[in-house]
């Protein structure tokens, strides 16, 4: 089955700065890679995704980027706020299946 | 953050003692998921459901168990063969199960003792 692995698990930045958070996934099948947002005691929400017929998408200040051949995408938020801290998971799935996530990278924006 | 709903909040049960988590969606959803949260282990799958009646394992679905008589609802139980039941349950709902968006529910968090 699919396997998801998620870079770093954890993350501090100054606000203002840039992060990124990597994944790679195992199953060249998977089509769909959305990546969540959860915030302490709430529960997870879509803050963007992408399909594999594309290579980039960007919403503001997020963006994510997709390599099918190296079976990895990315997250990338620029011009980081304290708002942004939280814990972020990447996910992968093919047609007919359940997402499988990664294990999360905790966001910490210090202002 | 209307849609999806879990009931109760926090639970408590003693050891030995089944279990069932509620999980109930307004959104006329074809599929829903259980997963299992913990500290530094993400998300892990325990059951899906693409369509009522049928189900799917995920990846840890040992000690647990579904049923999905209707399409709003997705009740799972914590067996007392799971070894260790203590955790953070969310319960999620797509249109369908594929490259759709999956809304979840607020979560209960279960304690056995």
């Amino acid at each position: 089955g699919e396997n998801v692995e998620q870079h770093p698990s954890t993350l501090s930045v100054q606000e203002g700065d840039s992060a990124v958070i990597k994944c790679t996934y195992s199953d060249s099948a998977s089509n769909y890679f959305p990546w969540y947002k959860q915030e302490l005691g709430k529960r997870p929400q879509l803050i963007i995704d992408i399909r594999s017929n594309v290579g980039e998408k960007k919403d503001q200040r997020i963006a994510v980027t997709l390599n099918k051949t190296a079976k990895h995408f990315s997250l990338h938020i620029t011009e980081t706020q304290p708002e942004d801290s939280a814990v972020y998971f990447c996910a992968a799935s093919m047609a007919g299946t359940a997402l499988i996530f990664g294990k999360g990278t905790t966001l910490s924006v210090s202002s | 953050d209307g849609g999806i709903t879990q009931s109760p909040k926090y639970l408590f049960r003693k050891e030995g003692q089944n279990v069932t988590l509620s999980c109930e969606q307004n959104l006329n959803h074809d599929a829903m998921y259980w997963y299992r949260q913990d500290p530094g282990q993400g998300l892990r799958l325990i059951y899906y459901s693409q369509i009522v009646n049928d189900f799917q394992k995920g990846d840890i679905a040992e000690g647990y168990s579904v049923s999905r008589e209707k399409k709003e609802s997705f009740p799972l139980t914590v067996t007392s063969a799971q070894k260790n039941p203590t955790a953070f349950y969310l319960c999620a709902s797509s249109v369908q199960a594929q490259a759709y968006e999956q809304y979840f529910g607020p979560g209960t968090r279960l304690t056995v003792t």
